[in-house]
């Protein structure tokens, strides 16, 4: 069974502009969570989808959103990029809400805003 | 609001030895925790996840213990390889809540 995939996996993009990272869970999975790992603050949430619905936002400002299609594959979006975004950004899924399965990684997608 | 706490930041053992990595959690009433190991630059791999009803967890050299009344979980790992240099990091599951809260991580550090 394919693990999580995320795409792409290096950007590099200049501030002001705006970028969408893609998250695909592993197949079966309907549960999808973002994060944000920097060297200052560590993995941050960002946010949680199940079944097209964000069921659970971290404290990030209004630029970063995200959405789930029908085959729970996964998007977020950061707008109007800034420096301090610079970050890997990590999604991770697992199998149903309440699962007492492990959260499955992917192996990120390094975002460097010039 | 959960908070986890890992200690120490950096650790360099000499290869062979046991050792031990701690966590620390604010608020005891958790889902589940879970271990997990991120090699420089990659993404996270599941090592252990221990149940909130569960006291530990083992897989190979590895022991994850959960003492959700203290707020503390330790990750023992036994006869340490340069294999398992990486950053171990330690993440908190509450009730009701799929988001997971991350501690900043312990740089493990083996020396052949």
């Amino acid at each position: 069974k394919a693990g999580v995939t995320q795409t792409p996996r290096y950007l590099i993009k200049t501030r002001g502009q705006q970028v969408t990272l893609s998250c695909s869970p592993i197949s079966g999975h309907r549960s999808v969570s973002w994060y944000q790992q920097t060297p200052g603050q560590g993995l941050q949430f960002l946010f949680e989808y199940f079944s097209e619905t964000q069921r659970n936002k971290g404290n990030f400002p209004g630029r970063f959103s995200g959405r789930q299609f029908s085959n729970s594959r996964s998007e977020m979006n950061v707008s109007t990029l800034e420096l301090g975004d610079s970050a890997l950004y990590l999604c991770a899924s697992t199998s149903a809400l309440g699962s007492t399965d492990t959260q499955y990684f992917g192996p990120g997608t390094r975002l460097t805003v010039l | 609001k959960q908070e986890v706490t890992q200690i120490p930041a950096a650790l360099s053992v000499p290869e062979g030895e046991n050792l031990v990595l701690n966590c620390s959690f604010t608020d005891s009433a958790i889902y589940n925790l879970q271990w997990f190991r991120q090699d420089p630059g990659k993404g996270l791999t599941s090592l252990l996840l221990i149940q909130s009803s569960q006291r530990e967890q083992t897989s190979g050299r590895l022991n994850a213990s959960l003492d959700k009344s203290s707020g503390r979980s330790t990750l023992y790992i036994a006869a340490s390889q340069p294999g398992d240099s990486a950053t171990y990091l330690c993440a908190v599951r509450d009730f009701g809540n799929e988001k997971l809260t991350f501690g900043t991580g312990t740089r493990l550090t083996i020396i052949p």
